[in-house]
């Protein structure tokens, strides 16, 4: 099936420093992919949507200058948490939607610690 | 608004149970629903999509039913083992293009 490569899978960084997270569709393009936020013992919660070649759109809440979304290609979507503070720390993860299919495929997510 | 809920938000079974997680969600134009599992620290592993139009899906000892009117759904998992440890969250698609989670399941099965 579909396969969504999500790395990396976890990262620790100081606060104050930028973190970038990479999705990647194998074996199909991903015109659209979704972020997620998932805090412990909680849902996920998404984020934002991308779109291949577009700004994305944010959900309400998430600030777009703090967590900038790049979608320059059909195969690579990009997260980059800027100026991370602990707060941030959480477990983010990648979503797309094969073409003509149904269903999502996930990321296996990323484990961002900011200390 | 949709709101996905699911009950219990855990679960401590003996091994060999039958078991039944519940879903419910508020707004029942959906396109599908979606029943995942997810191991700590992990992704999201699809287990079973049901359509619109379906009333269920089964998958080896799971199984998973949909009630689009009343907006609920269940997943049954059968001779439970304690590798079905895990946290199950069903998820809906209303045609956003992104998925609404309920808050999850977490499943123990003792040996």
């Amino acid at each position: 099936g579909a396969v969504v490569s999500q790395h990396p899978s976890w990262v620790i960084c100081k606060s104050g420093t930028s973190v970038k997270i990479e999705c990647r569709s194998l074996d199909f393009q991903a015109t659209t992919m979704f972020w997620y936020r998932q805090f412990p013992k909680q849902s996920l919660m998404l984020m934002a949507t991308s779109n291949e070649g577009s700004k994305a759109t944010y959900e309400q809440g998430v600030e777009k200058d703090k967590f900038l979304i790049n979608h320059a290609s059909l195969t690579l979507s990009t997260l980059t948490v800027t100026s991370a503070h602990p707060e941030d720390s959480s477990f983010y993860i990648c979503s797309a939607r094969v073409w003509g299919e149904d269903g999502y495929t996930f990321g296996s997510g990323t484990r961002l610690t900011v200390v | 608004k949709q709101e996905v809920t699911q009950i219990p938000a855990a679960l401590s079974v003996p091994e060999g149970e039958n078991l039944v997680l519940n879903c419910s969600f508020t707004d029942s134009a959906i396109y599908n629903l979606q029943w995942f599992r997810q191991d700590p620290g992990k992704g999201l592993t699809s287990l079973l999509l049901i359509q619109s139009s379906q009333r269920e899906q089964t998958s080896g000892r799971l199984n998973a039913s949909l009630d689009k009117s009343s907006g609920r759904s269940t997943l049954y998992i059968a001779a439970s083992q304690p590798g079905d440890s895990a946290t199950y969250l069903c998820a809906v698609d209303t045609g956003r293009r992104a998925l609404t989670f309920g808050s999850g399941t977490r499943l123990q099965v003792q040996p």
